[in-house]
């Protein structure tokens, strides 16, 4: 069983729509979450960290972590054709080493 | 400006050969990492560094090396030892591996292909 399971996709929305990205884990111990976005030939770009269990919002963008279904979503709202890349989650237990999904590929439509 | 910069972007390497990817940030960062990059795999870590002149293994260390001879610099070396080395490598550094500020920051990456 991989550490962090992540729907690869493609997910394909309209403009203005709100989108919502899924990780599930099986390490009880991962304390630190973390949300990148990475376009495409690119490094992944940091967009949320979270620490512990609970939501943290940054702009349009939404992280919630529930620790007790092992489970992690980022809330994109008001979707732009520019938020169009692959999205990664990651997380670690210790703050060292991180373990990271597969990336969900999103495509916003004009 | 401050960041992580990798060369060269782009590598291309004969069967056999040695080749060193370079890794540099400017952030005052302790700890450096290298990944591996595969489509539908996901990242998968190579080596990590907490300090200067020390390293461990990750998870796929099995024909490469590194060196940590300065903070501000992390190389990777894909030695013919590897056996699949085409792929999207990834170098990334922290403030604060272990504690609260432990956010990964990533550079451009470097794309190797072995002819």
């Amino acid at each position: 069983q991989k550490e962090v399971e992540q729907d690869p996709g493609p997910l394909s929305v309209p403009e203005g729509a709100i989108v919502s990205l899924n990780c599930t884990y099986s390490n009880s111990a991962f304390q630190y979450f973390m949300w990148y976005r990475q376009y495409s030939r690119k490094g992944p770009e940091l967009l949320m960290y979270t620490y512990s269990s609970g939501n943290k919002e940054d702009g349009r963008f939404t992280a919630q972590v529930d620790k007790s279904s092992k489970y992690i979503s980022l809330f994109i709202r008001d979707s732009q054709p520019s938020d169009s890349a692959t999205y990664l989650c990651a997380m670690s237990a210790d703050g060292n080493q991180f373990y990271f999904g597969t990336g969900t590929s999103l495509t916003v439509i004009p | 400006d401050g960041g992580i910069t990798q060369s060269p972007k782009y590598l291309f390497r004969k069967e056999g050969q040695n080749v060193t990817l370079s890794c540099e940030q400017n952030l005052n960062h302790d700890a450096m990492y290298w990944y591996r990059q595969d489509p539908g795999q996901g990242l998968r870590l190579i080596y990590y560094s907490q300090i200067v002149n020390d390293f461990q293994k990750g998870d796929i260390a099995e024909g490469y090396s590194v060196s940590r001879e300065k903070k501000e610099s992390f190389p990777l070396t894909v030695t013919s030892a590897q056996k699949n080395p085409t792929a999207f490598y990834l170098c990334a550094s922290s403030l604060n591996p272990g504690g609260r500020l432990n956010e990964q920051f990533f550079g451009p990456g470097t794309r190797l292909t072995v002819l």
